[in-house]
């Protein structure tokens, strides 16, 4: 069965670090490009950063200002994102999601893992 | 890099039509046949429902449709159940493996 498991998640006051976890099986890990997407609370879906098949194309969305970085290790089947500089706006459920081979669309969601950014 | 928009809520009765809208830009919709849509039930993982515009994965009813027209998206669901109500959300990708969602829009089975 075809499955992202996410981690890391948890409290961290404003200005903290937290790195997020995903483990992915029951598919060719290195065959496919990954990508978190977050949701606030009551809101709708936002797209955070993307990663390709091998780790040399990385691109996050212009609105975290460099704060985020997507990463990958393909031997362990996973894929991971730093958080710095994390302010209350960044509370949310971060989800990871496979990147689709065919149209650019997310075909395989986790369950997420829940950041709140609170002092 | 703007988020699509979506109307928050729309609603409809069972075994009636109802079509949810997703407005972009020439910068993204209009650019690209890249649009998706996905549904959510509270509590639960978005579920990919059609990509590339119009197609279907696997399992997804054809009561589920999408098209497009210039900068704007709509997703038909036909014949509507109860199972059906859930949030909507549209994706578009945007050039620079960027992509973009809209709100979300609430669909309410009456």
């Amino acid at each position: 069965e075809v499955q992202l498991a996410e981690s890391g998640g948890g409290v961290v006051r404003p200005g903290g670090s937290l790195r997020l976890s995903c483990a992915a099986s029951g598919f060719s890990f290195d065959d496919y490009g990954m990508s978190w997407v977050r949701q606030a609370p009551g809101k709708g879906l936002e797209w955070v950063c993307g990663i390709n098949w091998s780790g040399g194309i990385t691109t996050c969305a212009d609105s975290l200002k460099g704060r985020f970085t997507i990463s990958r290790d393909n031997a362990k089947n996973s894929v991971y994102l730093q958080m710095n500089s994390l302010r209350g706006d960044d509370t949310a459920l971060y989800y990871c999601v496979r990147a689709a081979i065919v149209g650019k669309t997310f075909d395989v969601w986790g369950q997420g893992t829940m950041v709140t950014v609170s002092s | 890099q703007s988020a699509l928009t979506q109307p928050p809520s729309a609603s409809g009765s069972p075994g009636q039509s109802v079509t949810i809208s997703c407005i972009g830009t020439s910068s993204d919709i209009g650019d690209y046949d890249y649009v998706s849509w996905y549904q959510q039930h509270p509590g639960k993982a978005p579920k990919l429902l059609i990509y590339d515009v119009r197609e279907r994965p696997s399992g997804v009813p054809d009561r589920f449709s999408g098209s497009k027209s210039g900068n704007t998206a709509s997703l038909t669901v036909s014949g509507l159940q109860a199972e059906d109500e859930a949030e909507y959300h549209c994706s578009s990708y945007a050039g620079n493996n960027i992509r973009l969602f809209g709100g979300g829009t609430k669909l309410t089975v009456l």
